[in-house]
């Protein structure tokens, strides 16, 4: 099956910092989307991006399909900002184990 | 618009009791959804039901879990007997379509002891 592999696992920022979050995955894909999971387990799903480039506010993706990785780019971090992001990917959405992002003040 | 609703919220129980899981999806919404998320993983799909027909169960252990969606509404997850390694958060989310739009509720942690 399709693997998926996150990074890095861990990232530790002060506030005002900007970050990459990259995403492989194994074979192609007609699916992906990023998550955060918030340090009290909600889990919001933020991007649909299967390719090209999306922007949210402060956040933004990119996915290159051909190549087989997506990038979730964090602008200006804020501490609310932290907690575990994932990408998962096809239908049945399969995980990524997710980069732990903390925000320090 | 209300979220996707889940009870309880906290359990504990012993290994070899029984548990049950309910989950409330976003009306309207067609495809839910039952993740098992184990600390520092990523969540791992259990079960998927179009309105209250299965699509997808092949990762669940079903020798000892089980799970409905009677009426495509409401769903229960029910775990008997459980094993230490039942410990996680089970997830419910709902979709309008299958595999886009999710919602997530907010997960019941299971502590079995």
């Amino acid at each position: 099956g399709i693997q998926v592999e996150q990074s890095p696992p861990d990232l530790i920022l002060q506030e005002g910092a900007n970050s990459t979050l990259r995403c492989n995955f194994s074979d192609s894909v007609n699916n992906l989307q990023w998550f955060h999971q918030n340090p009290w387990g909600q889990l919001i799903n933020l991007f649909y991006i299967p390719s090209g480039t999306k922007q949210n506010g402060r956040l933004s993706a990119t996915t290159v399909a051909t190549e087989r990785y997506s990038l979730l780019y964090i602008s200006s971090s804020q501490t609310t900002d932290s907690g575990v992001y994932f990408c998962a990917v096809d239908y049945q959405l399969i995980w990524g184990a997710g980069t732990k992002l903390i925000i320090k003040p | 618009e209300a979220g996707v609703a889940q009870s309880p919220r906290y359990k504990i129980i012993e290994k070899r009791q029984s548990v049950a899981f309910w989950c409330n999806p976003i009306s309207g919404h067609a495809t839910l959804y039952w993740y098992q998320q184990i600390l520092g993983q990523g969540p791992k799909l259990l079960i998927q039901f179009q309105n209250n027909g299965v699509v997808d169960d092949s990762q669940l252990p079903k020798d000892r879990f089980s799970a409905e969606r009677l009426k495509g509404v409401d769903s229960t997850l029910k775990i008997q007997p459980a094993k230490l390694e039942d410990s996680a958060v089970y997830l419910c989310a709902s979709s309008p379509i299958s595999g886009y739009g999710y919602t997530f509720g907010s997960g019941t942690r299971l502590t079995v002891v």
